[in-house]
């Protein structure tokens, strides 16, 4: 069984400020690791994924994660924060063989401050 | 190319109700998945389908059923409701595979009263 940790609930950031919501995962056998966003009432929009290969991963709207297997973690990173990343977070992963079930964290509200 | 639509996007029931939510996939995918999302929570997987076959299952009781169609849209049936079942639930749809992107939903916001 997976498991994952996001250590933070709230992050709040001033605007262009950068920023890192922190990942930790659980699993016994190798993962697929994500990031979603939830904008309010929205569903889950895909920002990054590792699968295998470089350990650093660059998404959409400038997000980028580092993958680090001997502290089972998985960082989601941006430079400098713009308003309109203000949305929930959620740090997801799946087993493999074939298995696309995922297990999401309890996610991180960033907020930007302007 | 459409994406994954789910209907409706709003209900309200009376607890021991019976409730039944529709998920339309994305165009070629032919696996759907399932998730709870509680208010301030992270999603939870209630059970996938593929090919109109359940292909996994969450910790979920068995009044939490689910069916898949030919053409890939699924449904999402709860029965006796209980207040504890208000939540946004999601549908996501992919192709099979080892670390296939999910699309989702916007989702079916429940609630039980």
């Amino acid at each position: 069984a997976q498991s994952v940790t996001q250590l933070d609930s709230q992050v709040p950031v001033f605007e262009e400020a950068p920023v890192e919501l922190r990942c930790n995962y659980s699993s016994s056998v190798s993962v697929y690791l994500f990031w979603y966003v939830q904008y309010p009432n929205q569903g889950l929009q895909l920002l990054l994924k590792y699968l295998s290969g470089s350990t650093l991963v660059k998404g959409i709207n400038g997000f980028e994660a580092e993958f680090n297997k001997s502290q089972t973690s998985f960082h989601l990173r941006k430079p400098s924060v713009h308003i309109s990343d203000t949305a929930e977070y959620f740090c997801a992963v799946s087993a493999g063989f074939g298995n696309e079930k995922l297990t999401f964290g309890t996610g991180t509200r960033l907020t930007i401050i302007p | 190319e459409t994406g994954v639509t789910q209907s409706p996007t709003h209900l309200i029931k009376t607890r021991g109700q019976q409730v039944t939510l529709r998920c339309s996939s994305q165009s070629g995918h032919n696996t759907v998945s399932w998730y709870q999302q509680a208010l301030g929570q992270g999603p939870q997987f209630i059970f996938q389908y593929y090919r109109e076959e359940e292909n996994g299952r969450g910790n979920f009781p068995p009044r939490f059923s689910g069916l898949q169609f030919p053409n890939y849209s699924s449904e999402l049936n709860v029965n006796a409701l209980e207040l504890d079942d208000s939540a946004l639930y999601l549908c996501a749809s992919s192709l099979t595979g080892a670390g296939a992107e999910a699309f989702f939903g916007q989702g079916t916001r429940l609630t039980v009263v």
